[in-house]
């Protein structure tokens, strides 16, 4: 367990609406990913971060931003929801940059956009 | 385009039988690989990994094995229990970190295993 949790877990929000997912760590690690998982694509990156207030896009980060003002929280806030975004979010922190390293994903936020 | 491709979307084995399960890849940068295992309505767990520098690595039940030329690897479960039944996701990853240091895994499609008890 890597102490990861996604808040909230599930969601339903109407398109245009401004939506924040938080990701939580216990375990202080420095990295930190957003990735989302869609049928078909399985999970692409959004965002990560490499450290407090460092990120960058990942593979798919239009209509994304992230922040990241302490170590154990990541949050993904979508500015204009469209529902295309509809998917499952999920979290990951990884322990080192090292190349060799495991990510470990938190449980997953549902986003239904309607 | 999708780098890392698992052409089997589904697939069903029988109790105690061999699970074989594969995946492809394109960029020859990659150069480590990793294979997640995913309940419903749970995030992926990771399972097992492999090095570019070995063709073969064991871990219990489950074998990984990678054939670079081929740009190809298969994950083995033998032997097969019902409560292997999730979905399995290949992964790569660059052989050099980005500049920031973080790893950026590419997933592939994912395939949906199911054990017959």
């Amino acid at each position: 367990d890597a102490g990861i949790t996604q808040s909230p877990r599930h969601k339903v929000t109407e398109t245009g609406t401004p939506v924040t997912l938080r990701c939580h760590q216990t375990e202080n690690h420095r990295y930190m990913y957003w990735y989302r998982q869609d049928p078909g694509h399985g999970l692409r990156l959004i965002h990560y971060s490499y450290g407090v207030k460092d990120t960058d896009k990942g593979e798919v980060s239009d209509g994304y931003s992230v922040s990241r003002s302490k170590t154990e929280d990541f949050l993904l806030t979508l500015e204009s929801a469209t529902s295309s975004q509809t998917s499952v979010y999920f979290c990951a922190i990884s322990r080192s940059g090292t190349t060799n390293n495991e990510q470990f994903f938190g449980p997953g936020t549902r986003l239904t956009v309607l | 385009d999708q780098q890392v491709k698992q052409n089997s979307p589904s697939l069903s084995v029988q109790e105690g039988r061999i699970s074989i399960l594969n995946c492809d890849y394109t960029n020859s940068m990659f150069d480590y690989f990793l294979w997640y295992k995913k309940y419903p309505a749970e995030g992926p767990t990771f399972l097992i990994s492999i090095s570019s520098i070995k063709d073969k690595n064991e871990d219990g039940r489950f074998t990984v094995f990678l054939n670079k030329s081929a740009k190809h690897l298969s994950l083995h479960i033998v032997p097969s229990q019902p409560g292997d039944s999730a979905v399995y996701f290949c992964a790569a990853l660059r052989a050099q970190p980005s500049r920031t240091g973080a790893n950026n895994l590419f997933f592939g499609t994912g395939t949906r295993l199911t054990v017959i008890p």
